[in-house]
C-alpha cells in the first residue's frame, strides 16, 4: 500500500460522457502527479500540481482538466469522452524534497464503451 | 530526458541474481538513472536511482558503468513476486518532475 487512494476502482460509461477522477496524496506530499496507460501507448505523464497550483503538463487533451484542492487531493476531468479514452488512470505523489520518488497509487480503470 | 534501450523481456529463475540491464549512451552530466517496477495492472513503485556511484538499498543495487553509458540493476535474490515490468528513466535531478517511462523490460522469475 503505497498511501496514495485513487477511487473509483472502475468506471464504465459511454461515449460523449464526463467523469471525475479522485485523488488523495500521501499525507504531507504537496505534489500530485496523473498519469495514463492505455495498451498502445505504455504510460503517459498527464499533468502535475504542486500545493495547488499547475507545475508540468504532459500529453494531456484539452478535453481532461485537472485541479488541486486546499486538502491537497486532486481530481482528473475527462469530458466528451472517446473509446480510446479508455485506460488505466493513476495517481501519484511525492515527498517535497524527493520528487522523483513518486508513490503510485492502485489507479482507476476507465472504460469507454 | 535522454533515450534508454532496455531487452524487452528476461527470466530469472527464483533465489538467483537478477540483473537487468539499461543502456543510455547519450547521457548528459547532470541526468540521474531512475529504476522503477510495475507489478501487472498495480501503480509503479520506485526502487531505487542513482548518478555516478553505485547504489544499494534493501530492493535492489544499480550499478553504473563509469562512463555512464549503461546501468544494470540487481536484484539480489530473485523471487516470484518480482515479476514485473523495470523501467529503467533518465532524466534531471531535482523534485517535482514527470516520468517518462519507456517500454521497459518483463522480468519473469521462474520457479
Amino acid at each position: 500500500d503505497s498511501g496514495v487512494t485513487q477511487t473509483p476502482k472502475h468506471l464504465i460509461t459511454a461515449t460523449g460522457q464526463r467523469v471525475t477522477l479522485r485523488c488523495s496524496p500521501r499525507s504531507g506530499d504537496l505534489s500530485v502527479y496523473w498519469y495514463q496507460q492505455s495498451l498502445d501507448q505504455g504510460l503517459q505523464f498527464l499533468i502535475q500540481y504542486y500545493n495547488g497550483e499547475e507545475r508540468a503538463k504532459g500529453n494531456i487533451l484539452e478535453r481532461f482538466s485537472a485541479q488541486q484542492f486546499p486538502d491537497l487531493h486532486s481530481e482528473l476531468n475527462l469530458s466528451s469522452l472517446e473509446l480510446g479514452d479508455s485506460a488505466l488512470y493513476f495517481c501519484a505523489s511525492s515527498p517535497r524534497d524527493r520528487g522523483y520518488e513518486q508513490y503510485f497509487g492502485p489507479g482507476t480503470r476507465l472504460t469507454v464503451t | 530526458d535522454a533515450k534508454t534501450t532496455q531487452p524487452p523481456s528476461m527470466d530469472c529463475a527464483e533465489g538467483r541474481a537478477a540483473n537487468l540491464p539499461c543502456n543510455h549512451s547519450t547521457i548528459s552530466g547532470n541526468e540521474y538513472v531512475y529504476w522503477y517496477r510495475q507489478i501487472h495492472s498495480q501503480g509503479p513503485q520506485y526502487i531505487i536511482h542513482g548518478l555516478k556511484n553505485n547504489e544499494t538499498n534493501e530492493m535492489a543495487s544499480l550499478i553504473i558503468t563509469e562512463d555512464r553509458k549503461s546501468s544494470t540493476l540487481i536484484l539480489p535474490h530473485a523471487t516470484l513476486r518480482d515479476t514485473a515490468v523495470y523501467y529503467c528513466i533518465v532524466r534531471v535531478g531535482g523534485s517535482n518532475y514527470k516520468l517518462t517511462f519507456g517500454k521497459g523490460t518483463l522480468l519473469t522469475v521462474n520457479p
